[in-house]
């Protein structure tokens, strides 16, 4: 079974800075895919990062960059040069190499302020 | 591309009653779907892996009598609450797994908020 654990319910920053929403998990499987989802308050969900576990280098989309760090079981999500429109529940999630399915976190809730 | 829609995105009924939720692929082909529940201000739980032309399978703890899904294409799945009460009221999320593409690959759709009075 797998386990994901964010510890921040909630996050503040200021808009330009940089903040870093934290995420531990735990697994069996050494096939694993690691995600970090965005919700607006539309509640449509939207990848925006992806790790695949046998990947050593960190993922990194624009803006926003993890930290994976395989043995320690954690996964941050740091987000850069942070915009109001970064405003969003952010779910971490897990899924195995067979199975597919997603196991989210219980999400932290970014707030961006001016 | 890899669009997920869902219908209706909200829906009021009446104790006792069934709604029925579609969850379409618009553009691409989906083997897999997934249904999940989400209530206010927590995080989204699987309820059932729906698979074309089989069985859904169903999480631990959800009631697949009271939970019918039926994927009946490789673009639809449909989510059925059947004898719907108050305590079904939440925000219903499917996603679609591309196929023939690498597991990871789910789209999501925009939801589905059930409301039973």
């Amino acid at each position: 079974a797998q386990t994901v654990t964010q510890s921040q319910p909630e996050m503040s920053v200021q808009e330009a800075e940089t903040v870093t929403l934290s995420c531990t998990y735990d697994t069996s499987e050494s096939d694993y895919y690691l995600f970090w989802y965005k919700q607006p308050p539309s509640r449509q969900m939207i990848l925006v990062i992806r790790q695949e576990a046998y990947k050593q280098q960190n993922a990194t989309e624009n803006r926003f960059s993890v930290n994976f760090q395989k043995a320690a079981k954690s996964f941050s999500l740091k987000i850069s040069d942070s915009q109001l429109g970064d405003a969003a529940m952010y779910f971490c999630a897990s899924c195995t190499g067979t199975a597919s399915k997603l196991t989210f976190g219980t999400g932290t809730r970014l707030q961006v302020t001016l | 591309g890899a669009v997920v829609s869902q219908h209706p995105s909200w829906v009021i009924c009446k104790s006792g009653t069934s709604v029925k939720i579609e969850c379409r692929s618009l553009d691409f082909q989906a083997t897999t779907m997934f249904w999940y529940r989400q209530f206010p201000k927590q995080s989204l739980m699987l309820m059932a892996t729906s698979n074309e032309g089989s069985k859904a399978t169903y999480e631990q703890g959800v009631e697949k009598d009271k939970f019918l899904i039926n994927h009946a294409s490789l673009t639809l799945s449909t989510l059925t609450v059947t004898s719907a009460h108050p305590e079904d009221s939440s925000f219903y999320i499917c996603s679609a797994r591309v196929s023939d593409r690498v597991v990871y690959e789910q789209y999501f759709g925009p939801g589905t908020r059930l409301t039973v009075t």
